[in-house]
């Protein structure tokens, strides 16, 4: 199975800060990559597919970036509403593996 | 609107067997693969099973191959995740999620499962 390791693990960040997340995949995925956004209590959401293309109706201040085997999710300035868990996940084989996920959390 | 909703779910005794129900709407249902994810607590998402749009291809995790089985009816517009041989570690939130491409574009709600006696 494909490997998915996300860092960091846990974030502290401020309102207004840019936020990088990395995201490196065990062999080469392409660009079959989705970031996905989860709430305490919620069900994920879609952010990003194919690596970097915006799912409709996701804040333009979400964007991501990378192919083969390292990707990056960022915010280009943190909201009040993105304090969340952030998953990768590749779909490159049909075994879809997640990322272990990275806690935003407030600085 | 594109709606997901598992049911199913409760306590279940070690070794037993439980039916998790994905009724899905505001899609054509036939059109689409599907999934399921399932979420321990406070853990990360471990994706389980996919069926493919008629239901003759089907993949599991290591983990549930062989006790669990995914399945659906068009039909009916929904899916179905059969669980046997439940072990403590398959306590969990599932979420059903259609997939787009690979990508899993909508979520349901989730349906609880605790194995315990």
């Amino acid at each position: 199975d494909i490997q998915m390791t996300q860092s960091p693990s846990t974030l502290s960040a401020s309102v207004g800060d840019r936020v990088t997340i990395t995201c490196r995949a065990s062999q080469n995925i392409s660009t079959w990559l989705a970031w996905y956004q989860q709430k305490p209590g919620k069900a994920p959401e879609l952010l990003i597919y194919r690596a970097s293309s915006l799912k409709s109706g996701v804040p333009s201040r979400f964007s991501g970036s990378g192919s083969g085997t390292e990707f990056t999710l960022t915010i280009s300035s943190l909201q009040p509403d993105d304090f969340a868990t952030y998953y990768c996940q590749q779909y490159n084989s049909y075994s879809r593996t997640f990322g272990q996920g990275t806690k935003v959390e407030i600085k | 609107e594109v709606q997901l909703v598992e049911s199913g779910g409760g306590l279940v005794q070690p070794g037993g067997s439980l039916r998790l129900s994905c009724a899905a709407s505001g899609f054509i249902f036939s059109s689409y693969e599907m999934n399921w994810v399932r979420q321990a607590p406070g853990k990360g998402l471990e994706w389980l099973s996919y069926i493919s749009f008629s239901g003759r291809t089907r993949y599991y995790a290591d983990s549930v191959t062989g006790r669990f089985t995914i399945s659906r009816d068009n039909a009916k517009n929904s899916m179905y995740l059969q669980m046997s041989s439940l072990r403590a570690e398959d306590t969990a939130i599932y979420y059903c999620a259609r997939d787009q491409e690979g990508s899993y574009d909508y979520w349901g709600q989730g349906t609880q499962v605790t194995v315990s006696s």
